[in-house]
């Protein structure tokens, strides 16, 4: 096992474009959750699952963020019409439960230019 | 609803010297707490944990951390620094009873002096 994978490392795009980050999480580990970090801050929590099922959005997430997991297994978020606002590290982590600690894999960079 | 918060954004100390970030929580159930650490350009590493039982826990890379419920507290110290001790320690909380996303503070950048 290699832990939990993000793809990309980093994304640069062009305000006003969507981008799609992926996250495989660690094969065991049935909550996958997502979170946003800026410069200078703590991570931020803004949705996860258990399974397939979406349990929790942050308010963070507004209209232009979508999140999937289909079929319980990686997952995708989605920004549509970025703005340069969403410029952060988008964290991905997995747990078999939340009383264990999460596995975080190694982020994605997005900067919207 | 749960909150961190890490007393100094930045902690500088001199190798071999102790090192202590502070933490203190809120919460309306017994909590678990966590400290992670950061490397830059890298997601987060779990050093150690509370759940239940023993107030005293013991993490990797030497660091260790006590629960203080009077307190409200959550402590991560080292005896000596390392020079790869330099990173961003994040200190985090979960609601027990409520099976619930974990909370992380603003997070404390350790410098290590020469």
């Amino acid at each position: 096992d290699t832990g939990v994978s993000q793809d990309p490392r980093h994304k640069i795009t062009k305000r006003g474009q969507n981008v799609t980050f992926r996250c495989d999480p660690i094969s065991e580990h049935n909550r996958l959750y997502w979170y946003r970090q800026t410069l200078g801050q703590g991570p931020e929590f803004l949705t996860y699952f258990q399974n397939e099922a979406q349990l929790e959005k942050s308010r963070l997430l507004s209209d232009r963020f979508s999140a999937e997991r289909p079929k319980g297994s990686f997952s995708t978020l989605e920004i549509q019409r970025t703005e340069q606002g969403d410029s952060a590290m988008y964290l991905c982590a997995s747990s078999p439960n939340s009383r264990g600690g999460y596995t975080f894999g190694s982020g994605t960079r997005l900067t919207v230019v | 609803a749960q909150s961190v918060t890490q007393l100094g954004s930045h902690v500088s100390v001199s190798e071999g010297a102790l090192v202590l970030l502070r933490c203190n929580y809120s919460s309306s159930v017994p909590p678990y707490l966590f400290w992670y650490v950061q490397y830059p350009n890298q997601g987060l590493q779990l050093l150690l944990k509370y759940t239940t039982g023993a107030t005293l826990v013991k993490g990797i890379n030497g660091f260790e951390a006590e629960f203080k419920k009077s307190e409200t507290s959550f402590h991560l110290t080292k005896p000596s620094a390392h020079m790869s001790d330099a990173a961003e320690y994040f200190c985090a909380v979960s609601e027990v009873d409520r099976d619930d996303k974990i909370i992380f503070g603003k997070g404390t950048r350790l410098h290590i002096l020469p």
